[in-house]
């Protein structure tokens, strides 16, 4: 069975600050993973993801994750918060190329607050 | 290019009522998901539809059932309604990309009230 810790409930960050959000999770094959960025009452938006390849990816409004497999981490950063990235992050692992399914399972989220 | 909608925006029910819960897909895509995130908690899989048939199903009872029509739009229904559904209902739309985990876009949700 898939699953995704997202060890920290908050953090709170200074404007202008590097944040890291961290993401662990548990898959028995190379898996696929997401990050997606939750502001109140919305929806979810994709901020990343990886499949395959650079284990360093890119995603929009500046954010980057990592892909460790040796740590099964998925690790997300900013090198400099803005006001606007307050929100909630949720990391999200689904089946890789060689799995079943097509089920996103999801961690419990960590809530970002910007420090102004 | 329409991204995924979702409607209503808000619902409360009593318990035991029944509820139906409308998702329209982005454009081009064919297989639609639905999730349930309740207060303080990560979205938890219900089921998928992929060209009107059901496509995996998540540990949701029964009366968590769904539709999809030939556009692609879903619909999510609710029987017998109990307080602890309460919670936010999203719809994320997909295309098969050839194997392994669609990336599956969001709508805003529905959130429903159960009193």
């Amino acid at each position: 069975a898939q699953s995704v810790t997202q060890p920290d409930i908050h953090i709170t960050v200074s404007e202008g600050a590097s944040l890291e959000l961290r993401c662990n999770y548990s898959y028995g094959a190379t898996p696929y993973l997401f990050w997606y960025v939750q502001s109140p009452g919305q929806g979810l938006q994709l901020l990343l993801k990886y499949f395959s390849g650079d284990t360093l990816v890119q995603g929009i409004k500046g954010f980057e994750a990592e892909f460790k497999r040796s740590q099964s981490s998925f690790n997300l950063r900013k090198p400099s918060v803005h006001w606007s990235d307050a929100a909630e992050y949720f990391c999200a692992v689904g089946p890789g190329l060689k799995g079943g399914g097509n089920k996103l399972t999801f961690g419990t989220g960590t809530q970002l607050k910007v420090e102004l | 290019e329409t991204g995924v909608t979702q409607s209503p925006t808000h619902l409360i029910k009593t318990r035991g009522q029944q509820v139906t819960l409308r998702c329209s897909s982005q454009s081009g895509h064919n297989t639609v998901s639905w999730y349930q995130q309740a207060l303080g908690q990560g979205p938890q899989f219900i089921f998928q539809y992929y060209r009107e048939e059901e496509n995996g199903r998540g540990n949701f009872p029964p009366r968590f059932s769904g539709l999809q029509f030939p556009n692609y739009s879903s619909e999510l229904n609710v029987n017998a309604l109990e307080l602890d559904d309460s919670a936010l209902y999203l719809c994320a739309s997909s295309k098969p990309a050839g194997g392994g985990t669609d990336t599956q876009y969001f709508g805003p949700g529905t959130r429903l009230t159960v009193l």
